[in-house]
């Protein structure tokens, strides 16, 4: 099946610094979604990409759909402690559009 | 916007006991709602997708028979997990759609429920 890879694993940075993370894909997506997950909860939706080569932003936070249609990019910028949560990328397959999540990146924020 | 509602948040039960775990979309009907188990630390695993009306489409190595699934409504999905052991405990999320066809519309999803058999 189709599989989605985030890089990094886990991230540990200091309030105000900037973030980057990617996803990649054996595969080509027409979509792609990124989500966040705060520990006990599901995920909340953050951007959704829908065309290749889109920009889209959503406050401190900059998404890009990789122009080969198999990575996405997501920046968050001037980081804050609230920022702290699992993002995953995601993308829709099949039918009923149903998800595969990416692996997940682990975001810590120190003051 | 769109609200997703599970109930409940957390559940233990005893080896061998059945536990329902129910979704609702609280704002919306939803003509899909999806299944999902997560693990400590690893990501979302899809387990079914259900329609309002007729039988759940399992994912490859989802035990039909364990995990049953009922979507009356076009609000309301259940999971039973039947004769639930140790190695089910998890984090079950779902999620709920409400477009038709095979093009993407968003999914909303609830806030979790956590099963811990003991």
């Amino acid at each position: 099946g189709q599989q989605l890879n985030q890089s990094p694993q886990s991230m540990f940075i200091q309030e105000g610094e900037d973030v980057s993370m990617n996803c990649t894909s054996s595969s080509i997506f027409n979509t792609w979604l990124w989500y966040k997950q705060e520990p006990g909860e599901g995920p909340v939706l953050l951007i959704a990409l829908y065309k290749a080569g889109e920009l889209t932003s959503n406050g401190r936070l900059t998404a890009q759909f990789g122009i080969t249609r198999k990575d996405s990019f997501l920046n968050i910028s001037a980081s804050i402690p609230s920022d702290v949560g699992i993002y995953f990328c995601a993308g829709p397959t099949g039918t009923a559009s149903k998800l595969t999540f990416g692996t997940g990146t682990r975001l810590q924020v120190t003051l | 916007g769109a609200v997703v509602s599970q109930h409940p948040s957390w559940v233990i039960c005893k080896s061998g006991t059945s536990v329902k775990i129910e979704c609702r979309s609280l704002d919306f009907q939803a003509t899909t709602m999806f299944w999902y188990r997560q693990f400590p630390k690893q990501s979302l695993m899809l387990m079914a997708t259900s329609n309002e009306g007729s039988k759940a489409t399992y994912e490859q190595g989802v035990e039909k028979d364990k995990f049953l699934i009922n979507h009356a409504s076009l609000t309301l999905s259940t999971l039973t997990v039947t004769s639930a052991h140790p190695e089910d405990s998890s984090f079950y999320i779902c999620s709920a759609r409400a477009g038709v066809g095979d093009s993407y519309n968003e999914q909303f999803f609830g806030p979790g429920t956590r099963l811990t058999v003991l």
